[in-house]
């Protein structure tokens, strides 16, 4: 039983470049989710996938972020023309919906540094 | 609109006592969860423990249990038994309807020998 994945662990880019992430979830979850952390605070929601439907976007996803999951299986989180201030760590998470316990399990997270 | 108070920013404890970490909630919503995650420094958010609104008990799982006020809006995690393995970061987090966690600040936990 594999617990939720993402790739890459660390990026470093610089600004202006575009950067995408990769998240496997729990493989019988039918819920993703995205958040974002920056330092020394909790995460925040940025968006949720059930299935390959994306259902509720966070105002803090500007446009220069777009999230997929389009077979309902990994979900992928692109960052357009990024900037210093996206430095943060990217946290993915998945649940399988059960009467009202949504339990999400999130993955080791993507740490992105923008130079 | 929700929201997760934590007032502790760090919490130090001897090594095999107990410890007690803040969280205070607010919502409108009748039908909520609480949940609790360990966030050690590599970074990934381990779930421990859940609270349903509705739940008539605590929530326990193993060394971890949740001391659950309702009419007060406390959720305060209970780790008996402290471990040096329990040093980490550690989040208060509530679901009210809307899919989203919305988390505290969190509290450093740092356990002495």
């Amino acid at each position: 039983d594999t617990g939720v994945s993402q790739n890459p662990r660390h990026k470093i880019t610089k600004r202006g470049q575009n950067v995408t992430f990769r998240c496997d979830p729990i493989s019988e979850h039918n819920r993703l989710y995205w958040y974002r952390q920056t330092l020394g605070q909790g995460p925040e929601f940025l968006t949720y996938f059930q299935n390959e439907a994306q259902l509720e976007k966070s105002r803090l996803l500007s446009d220069r972020f777009s999230a997929e999951r389009p077979k309902g299986s990994f979900s992928t989180l692109e960052i357009q023309r990024t900037e210093q201030g996206d430095s943060a760590m990217y946290l993915c998470a998945s649940s399988l919906r059960l009467g009202l316990a949504d339990t999400q399990y999130f993955g080791p997270g993507t740490r992105l540094t923008v130079l | 609109a929700q929201k997760i108070t934590q007032t502790q920013p760090g919490m130090f404890v001897q090594e095999k006592e107990a410890v007690t970490l803040d969280c205070t909630y607010d919502t409108s919503d009748p039908s909520y969860g609480l949940f609790w995650y360990k966030q050690p420094s590599s970074g990934e958010m381990i779930f421990l423990i859940y609270q349903g609104s509705y739940d008539q008990q605590n929530a326990t799982e193993g060394r971890y249990s949740l001391n659950f006020q309702k009419a007060r809006k406390s959720a305060n995690l209970v780790i008996s038994a402290s471990q040096l393995g329990d040093s980490a970061m550690y989040f208060c987090a509530m679901s009210d309807g809307s899919e989203k966690l919305v988390f505290g600040k969190g509290t450093k936990l740092t356990v002495n020998p």
